[in-house]
């Protein structure tokens, strides 16, 4: 049974870091992609960045391009998502996804989530 | 430029049947998409990939009330003998593009 488990969210100042984790287990997680995908209160599902099975290409939002860094570590089954210089339009929910795609090139649809963590950024 | 278009509600009764609709944009047309369905204060799930012919594979222990179909630019998703738990959002999503991955607007689903 497929299982993503967020944590690391949290309120933070505008300009300031966090680093989001998400925990994987029930299947192979060292041969599919994997995605965090946002929501902010009362809006839709904004996709934020995707890492492939081996961590060797990484995709982001324009919206977070350069201050966002996804990596995964397959021998721990975990992902890490480091977020810097925050803006109050970053709060939001964030979400692990895993790719539907076993080693897809730049993602596929996202066939499991996570239930989240909320990140805040307030002064 | 890539456009999901969804309406913002639906509503249908219990027991009803209700379609759900997501227009890809021009030059988009031919693309698979998924559905995905999230209830109140949840996470998201899963709920089947549509290709454009209209063939669909639906995630694990999605019930048989869920299908999908597809005509033309138009990707769907028909839900049977509705129930109060199906009340929630639903989003399409595309993979494949300039934008990698995106997703529609959503459509909020009232069951009455």
């Amino acid at each position: 049974q497929v299982h993503l488990v967020e944590s690391g969210g949290g309120v933070v100042q505008p300009g300031g870091s966090l680093r989001l984790s998400c925990a994987a287990s029930g299947f192979d997680f060292t041969n599919y992609g994997m995605h965090w995908v946002r929501q902010a209160p009362g809006k839709g599902l904004e996709w934020v960045t995707f890492i492939r099975f081996d961590g060797s290409n990484k995709y982001y939002a324009d919206s977070v391009k350069g201050r966002c860094t996804f990596s995964r570590d397959n021998s721990k089954n975990m992902l890490y998502l480091q977020v810097s210089s925050l803006r109050p339009e970053d709060t939001a929910v964030y979400f692990c996804a895993k790719d539907g795609s076993p080693k897809a090139a730049r993602g596929d649809s996202l066939d499991y989530w996570g239930q989240g963590t909320l990140v805040t950024v307030s002064s | 430029q890539l456009v999901l278009t969804q309406s913002p509600s639906a509503s249908a009764s219990l027991g009803a049947s209700v379609k759900l609709t997501c227009t890809l944009s021009s030059g988009h047309i031919n693309y698979a998409i998924a559905w995905h369905q999230q209830r109140p204060e949840k996470g998201p799930r899963f709920l089947m990939k549509v290709n454009s012919d209209g063939s669909h594979t639906k995630g694990d222990g999605i019930p048989d009330r869920f299908s999908g179909s597809s005509s033309g630019a138009e990707r769907y998703l028909t839900i049977s003998s509705l129930q109060s738990e199906d009340e929630g959002d639903y989003y399409c999503q595309i993979w494949g593009t300039a934008r990698v991955v995106f997703f529609g607007g959503g459509t909020k689903l009232t069951v009455l």
